[in-house]
């Protein structure tokens, strides 16, 4: 069954610290992994998309990684703002054409 | 802004109506496709369609239809409404219909099943 499963579930950590939210998946056939932002509320905004071949993708203070061999992926926060408070959704696109199967998201919240 | 638009923002119906919830793409996207987030299953691939054609079908109930017109809007028909229908509907565009591109969501809208 293609499943995206992510941890965990919510963190809280303190403005300026780094943390890294986890993304492991059973999709296949492997197309791309995303991740997104979204604030409460409001769309998911794309933070960043790798396909097979990719190991590391930056956009910013965001740092993903994807392991295809052991189908795990991570998305690093480098010294958090207050404004990172949102939920980051993994989203895994295969099993079939265009068809993204997503995460239940990690619930980040920082404090001053 | 991510360039594309939903209407309404929310709407509040009661069980067994029909409800049309309207996406605008991106100026030149061609690709819309249709999401429903609830609280319990988080965000759900509904359907996409391609300059006007339909191209890969989610989790889309029988009772839900969809589609896109010559101008690249679409609309998302949702019919004989239940109280689990409650939910953020949310479309995205893409410029064109690879599993690379990036969607843009709009801000979704919100619909509440009394």
């Amino acid at each position: 069954k293609n499943q995206v499963e992510q941890s965990p579930q919510s963190l809280i950590i303190l403005e300026g610290k780094n943390c890294t939210l986890q993304c492991n998946y059973t999709v296949s056939p492997f197309s791309n992994l995303r991740w997104y932002k979204q604030d409460t509320g409001r769309g998911p905004v794309s933070l960043t998309i790798m396909t097979f071949s990719e190991n590391t993708k930056s956009n910013g203070r965001y740092t993903a990684t994807l392991d295809a061999d052991t189908k795990q992926s991570s998305l690093h926060i480098t010294a958090s703002q207050l404004s990172d408070s949102a939920s980051y959704i993994c989203v895994v696109s295969g099993g079939g054409y265009n068809k993204l199967i997503f995460g239940a998201g990690t619930r980040l919240a920082v404090h001053p | 802004d991510s360039g594309v638009t939903q209407t309404p923002k929310h709407l509040i119906t009661a069980t067994g109506q029909r409800v049309t919830l309207r996406c605008s793409p991106r100026s030149g996207d061609l690709s819309v496709y249709w999401y429903q987030q609830s609280l319990d299953q988080g965000l759900q691939f509904l359907i996409h369609y391609y300059n006007g054609e339909e191209r890969a079908k989610g989790n889309i109930l029988e009772r839900f239809s969809a589609q896109q017109f010559p101008d690249l809007h679409s609309e998302l028909n949702l019919s004989s409404l239940e109280l689990g229908d409650s939910a953020l509907y949310f479309c995205a565009s893409s410029g064109l219909a690879g599993t690379r591109e990036t969607q843009y969501f709009g801000p979704g809208t919100r619909l509440l099943v009394l």
